[in-house]
């Protein structure tokens, strides 16, 4: 089962619509990343996240961190054509030294004109 | 700053045959990953390097898979012979210190789109 779980799988809204993109650890988490990518680009930081009920800001984008329930959550304000791509999220969730960042699957994310 | 800079962008290649991916690191950053990414499995790491030493390489497939990191500037991930399994888009990326650790971030190249026909 994948150590990080990422809801929903694809999602398709209309531009100026606000939008919820979720990550689920089976693990503790140290530390949640989410990045955007788009086709055939790499993997663009968005934000980190370390402590329980921390929250950050980017533009239109807000991510916050449950520490407890182990999950994170993205949401997209008024959400733009630009905003298309598929969302990402990372976790260190091993601990220790044997350091491994975690992705999930993805979130693809189509936005209407 | 460059960015972590990788090539070929494009490979396409017949079974059997062997492939070379390479990548160049930002300046100055200390850790090395290679990912894997393909639609069933998702990012997958493969293997990832601390001041050019292997740490963990838990992730890297079977023996078909190598990976060398001969200076501070540049690593190779080598699959030999190449199946067509081994389909997958290749990420390199780098960071300075242990993400999550020191909250550094990790900056992903543009990845090498592999094909093995």
């Amino acid at each position: 089962s994948q150590e990080l779980e990422q809801s929903p799988q694809s999602l398709i809204v209309q531009e100026g619509k606000n939008l919820t993109i979720n990550c689920t650890s089976s693990k503790t988490l140290y530390g949640l990343y989410w990045y955007k990518q788009k086709y055939g680009e790499g993997l663009i930081f968005l934000m980190m996240l370390q402590k329980g009920g921390e929250e950050k800001s980017h533009e239109k984008i807000t991510a916050k961190l449950d520490e407890k329930k182990q999950q994170s959550s993205l949401h997209i304000t008024a959400s733009q054509p630009s905003h298309a791509g598929i969302y990402l999220c990372g976790a260190d969730i091993r601990g220790g030294s044997n350091y491994k960042l975690t992705f999930g699957k993805g979130t693809l994310l189509t936005v209407n004109p | 700053d460059a960015g972590v800079i990788q090539s070929p962008r494009h490979e396409v290649t017949e079974m059997g045959q062997e492939v070379t991916l390479r990548c160049k690191p930002i300046s100055g950053h200390d850790y090395l990953f290679w990912y894997r990414q393909t639609m069933m499995r998702g990012l997958e790491l493969l293997i990832y390097f601390n001041n050019n030493v292997p740490i963990d390489d838990s992730g890297m497939p079977e023996d078909r898979f190598s990976a060398k990191m001969p200076n501070a500037s540049f690593s190779t991930l080598k699959i030999q012979p190449s199946e067509p399994r081994d389909s997958a888009v290749y990420f390199c990326a780098s960071s300075f210190g242990l993400m999550g650790r020191a909250g550094n971030t990790i900056y992903f190249g543009e990845g090498s789109w592999l094909t093995v026909v």
